[in-house]
């Protein structure tokens, strides 16, 4: 069965340190990839997705995502966290089929930056 | 952000209760999906509507029940529900429309079931 592993559950970061969460997902076929932030009592936001194209794409507050096909990888960064980053970072995958593409999301990574 | 809206935000209820979701999205979207969310979990996959029509049921049991009346508004019914089901629960939609297809969520239901 197709999955999304997220390898961290918890990172704790200072301030202006660089942020990487990685992503794995075992699905073989055309794939869209997406990350996902919830902030503290906020609702799911879209922070960046990759379709096609340039495999480097860069999404809303300074963070990137690289998509590495041959690792099956798109992993999140940021250069220099702030504590507003404090949230939950989600990655999915949308395999197609049907007549909707389906997202499968990974379990999650909460980060917690301290001022 | 108001383009995906879900009331109640917070419900609590006891295993005979009878209660409804409801989830209102503005974006003019053709696609509309409830999700589980539970701690330490992965967003489950509930149910999916297409153009109105239910077009995915992920083994979820019968004591949900949604339904889809037009393509801006989605319910899920909740009757006799157990203690498990406690979770969040959030709606979804889209633009179908193949690779460039993009889910949009609400802000979710915090459930408790007593």
């Amino acid at each position: 069965a197709q999955s999304v592993s997220q390898h961290n559950h918890h990172v704790i970061l200072s301030e202006a340190a660089s942020l990487e969460l990685g992503c794995n997902y075992s699905y073989g076929g055309t794939v869209n990839l997406f990350w996902y932030v919830q902030y503290p009592g906020q609702h799911l936001q879209l922070l960046l997705k990759y379709f096609s194209g340039d495999p480097l794409v860069k999404g809303i507050k300074g963070f990137e995502a690289e998509f590495i096909k041959s690792k099956f990888s798109f992993n999140l960064r940021k250069p220099s966290v702030q504590w507003s980053d404090t949230a939950e970072y989600f990655c999915a995958v949308a395999k197609y089929g049907g007549a909707t593409n389906k997202l499968i999301f990974g379990t999650g990574t909460l980060l917690a930056v301290q001022p | 952000e108001t383009g995906v809206t879900q009331t109640p935000r917070h419900l609590v209820m006891g295993m005979t209760n009878k209660k409804s979701l409801k989830c209102e999205q503005h974006l003019g979207h053709n696609a509309m999906y409830w999700y589980k969310q539970s701690a330490k979990k992965p967003l489950e996959l509930m149910f999916v509507y297409s153009l109105e029509e239910r077009v995915e049921n992920n083994s979820v049991p019968s004591r949900f029940s949604p339904e889809c009346p037009n393509s801006s508004h989605l319910f899920l019914h909740l009757h006799t529900l157990q203690p498990e089901d406690s979770a969040l629960y959030l709606c979804a939609s889209s633009q179908l429309g193949g690779t460039g297809e993009t889910q949009y969520f609400g802000p979710g239901t915090r459930l408790l079931v007593l």
